[in-house]
């Protein structure tokens, strides 16, 4: 019945390796996101797709690249992780990027420790 | 360029004590704005939105919060404050003539602490 459920929810893995985190949302939205939320508990957007297509790409790093295979499904997949990468990526889904009004949808988070 | 201020860390309150959190954007045209909770080690739930008509936004779990354009506001309240309310709070706020990219631009949040 979840939502939007993402995995894996706890990750702690070493420097330089990479690793992916996967979001699948079963409300039948158009548009899927990424975002951070830092040691500080700020929030800021990575990604956004919308159909499939990328609408928006915050200055990511290119270590870090979206994949969505359908628009039920976005994952993220991070290469070379380091420990500044350490956050909680949160996915969410809505139903169009536009009107500006719909609900983001937000998943449980996944928790990233690099050491 | 769209921003959102939650001016205060911390709200403490006792419990069946009025509570408000405090929010003011920034937006250039007309905002669509939101509340969002974040329990320990969990995801954001949504809370309310306001998208437009009426000033006072009624949301979930007893909830409101109060449009008010000309201080730029959307402050959080709820009549009679419980134990269970204590999280963080976000802010939120997207601008409708903006190019509709869906982005939604969060305040730094606000941690809630009911007391007994």
């Amino acid at each position: 019945d979840t939502a939007v459920s993402q995995t894996p929810k706890y990750l702690v893995t070493q420097m330089g390796n990479d690793k992916s985190i996967k979001c699948e949302q079963n409300l039948g939205h158009d548009t899927m996101y990424w975002y951070k939320q830092d040691s500080k508990k700020f929030l800021k957007i990575m990604f956004s797709y919308n159909n499939k297509e990328l609408i928006i790409n915050e200055t990511v790093p290119n270590r870090f690249s979206p994949k969505s295979p359908d628009k039920a499904h976005l994952n993220l997949h991070i290469n070379s992780l380091e420990l500044g990468d350490s956050a909680v990526y949160f996915c969410a889904s809505s139903r169009r990027q536009a009107p500006s009004g719909n609900t983001i949808y937000f998943g449980e988070g996944s928790w990233l420790t690099v050491v | 360029a769209q921003s959102v201020a939650q001016p205060e860390d911390q709200v403490n309150v006792a419990e069946g004590n009025p509570l408000t959190v405090k929010c003011t954007y920034s937006v250039s045209g007309n905002p669509y704005l939101f509340w969002y909770v974040q329990y320990p080690n969990r995801g954001l739930q949504f809370l309310l939105k306001y998208i437009t008509g009426d000033n006072l936004v009624k949301g979930s779990y007893g909830f409101e919060a109060e449009f008010n354009k000309s201080q730029t506001s959307f402050h959080l309240k709820k009549p009679s404050a419980l134990v269970s309310d204590s999280a963080l709070y976000f802010c939120a706020v997207r601008d409708a003539g903006s190019s509709n990219t869906g982005k939604l631009i969060f305040g730094q949040g606000t941690t809630l602490q009911v007391k007994p």
